[in-house]
């Protein structure tokens, strides 16, 4: 039962480094989701994706890129890092027709 | 656009007492209404939810009726344990097209003593 997984799940980038976030769900859903959590600013939308093909922004999209491989797989990337970035990142996902979301484990990212 | 205000912590409790966390919320449409709980280090997991208005959400003890009247969603529990010590964060979600978007509040640190 693995649900949403997230690797890795700690990183430390040096500014203006690059890297890609991976996010994977056995779960069959069609939806899947990127947040950041802050403290004192609970969980914002990065990026979702409806569906295996589509893409979408969400609150705080600058910064970032994303993939949705396929239907199992929706990747995060950070062209060049910056110590605004550091953050924990959640990646959910949820099945067409249901509201709630299923959320992994997270990734710590400090930028320095 | 859709926005969830939940009260500020941390709150301190001591073990067996009562627990409410509020939670107002704002939105368009018919939102379905949640709390999800973070222990330290983990994930989101999902706690209770409720979909349509006097619904009323439950699991562990921990209880949330939605009232539409008052947009509010606040979460109790009868008797605190030190194992419910979390972060609660309660989330609205609207349905759009077959997906949605869950929305949070900023979250509630509850820390219970023995």
């Amino acid at each position: 039962n693995a649900g949403v997984t997230q690797t890795p799940k700690f990183q430390v980038l040096k500014t203006g480094q690059s890297m890609t976030l991976q996010c994977a769900q056995d779960m069959n859903h069609n939806s899947m989701y990127w947040y950041r959590q802050d403290p004192g600013m609970g969980l914002r939308l990065i990026y979702y994706s409806a569906s295996e093909g589509t893409t979408d922004k969400g609150e705080v999209p600058n910064g970032y890129n994303v993939s949705r491989l396929n239907k199992r797989e929706f990747s995060l990337r950070l062209e060049s890092a910056a110590p605004s970035q550091t953050s924990v990142y959640f990646c959910a996902s949820s099945g067409r027709g249901y509201t709630e979301a299923f959320f992994g484990q997270g990734t710590r990212l400090t930028v320095v | 656009g859709d926005s969830v205000t939940q009260m500020e912590g941390p709150v301190t409790l001591s073990e067996e007492a009562f627990l409410t966390i509020n939670c107002t919320y704002t939105a368009t449409g018919y939102p379905s209404l949640f709390w999800y709980v973070q222990y330290p280090g983990e994930g989101l997991q999902l706690l209770l939810k409720a979909t349509k208005a006097d619904d009323k959400g439950s699991n562990k003890g921990f209880e949330a009726t939605y009232r539409k009247e008052t947009t509010s969603f606040h979460l109790e529990k009868g008797s605190v344990q030190v194992s419910d010590s979390a972060v609660y964060f309660c989330a609205l979600s609207v349905m759009n097209s077959g997906y949605s978007t869950l929305t949070f509040g900023k979250g509630t640190m509850l820390l219970v003593s023995p």
